[in-house]
């Protein structure tokens, strides 16, 4: 039962364009998300959150946005760079600080110059 | 280095051994977690460890995975009589709190069972 997916499992953008990358879940118990980031060979960080009381959260050039009523959730990062290439990973839980924090399975985005 | 230290990187081994990672999570954090992900697959969840608090295991995919942690610190995974599909990468992550849901995640050990 994969209560967080990305369905896109890679995304290529061309440098300076806007990059979505979009995830949904099931469990209307979620109410925290988070995207990571993670390189190769690296451990995922994270990146940005969102909590069910807000459906906009902007951390300069990375932007999630929360739609409940959709359970969809999406991070948008403009423009673009060549750094931002990574695997990038939703993540949710039924409250904030809750242990376990279930993820997806991953976007691959890859950006080019 | 301040952030979460795992041992080792890389691990092969044959199946029906038993295997030890260890952790060593960001000093002060009360939180600790362990993850795996196998090829092509997210994070799973495996286990958590809160201050002194009886460890949620509802993560663990069977009996022959087990994780303690010594003196709220340093933490060992260890998986007995490895099969192949317990190849994966071992992630483990510490936290300040239970109040900020941002994991502090080590590089990972990545597990190989031929």
């Amino acid at each position: 039962d994969q209560q967080v997916k990305q369905n896109s499992p890679s995304l290529s953008v061309q440098e300076g364009r806007i990059s979505i990358l979009n995830c949904d879940y099931t469990n209307s118990m979620f109410d925290y998300f988070l995207w990571y980031k993670k390189y190769p060979a690296e451990g995922p960080t994270f990146l940005i959150s969102i909590s069910s009381i807000k459906d906009k959260n902007e951390d300069g050039r990375f932007t999630v946005f929360l739609n409940k009523s959709a359970k969809h959730l999406s991070l948008h990062i403009v423009p673009s760079q060549p750094g931002d290439s990574a695997v990038y990973f939703c993540a949710a839980s039924a409250r904030r600080g809750a242990q376990k924090l279930v993820f997806g399975q991953g976007t691959r985005l890859t950006i080019n110059p | 280095g301040a952030g979460v230290s795992q041992s080792p990187s890389n691990k092969v081994t044959e199946k029906g051994k038993d295997v030890e990672l260890r952790c060593d999570p960001i000093s002060g954090h009360t939180a600790l977690y362990w993850y795996r992900q196998s090829l092509g697959q997210g994070l799973e969840f495996l286990i958590y460890f809160q201050g002194n608090s009886a460890p949620d295991k509802s993560g663990l995919p069977s009996d022959r995975f087990s994780a303690e942690r010594t003196g709220g610190s340093v933490s060992t995974l260890t998986i007995q009589r490895t099969q192949q599909e317990d190849s994966a990468v071992y992630l483990c992550a510490s936290s300040p709190s239970r109040n900020t849901g941002e994991l502090f995640f080590g590089e990972g050990s990545r597990l190989t069972v031929l």
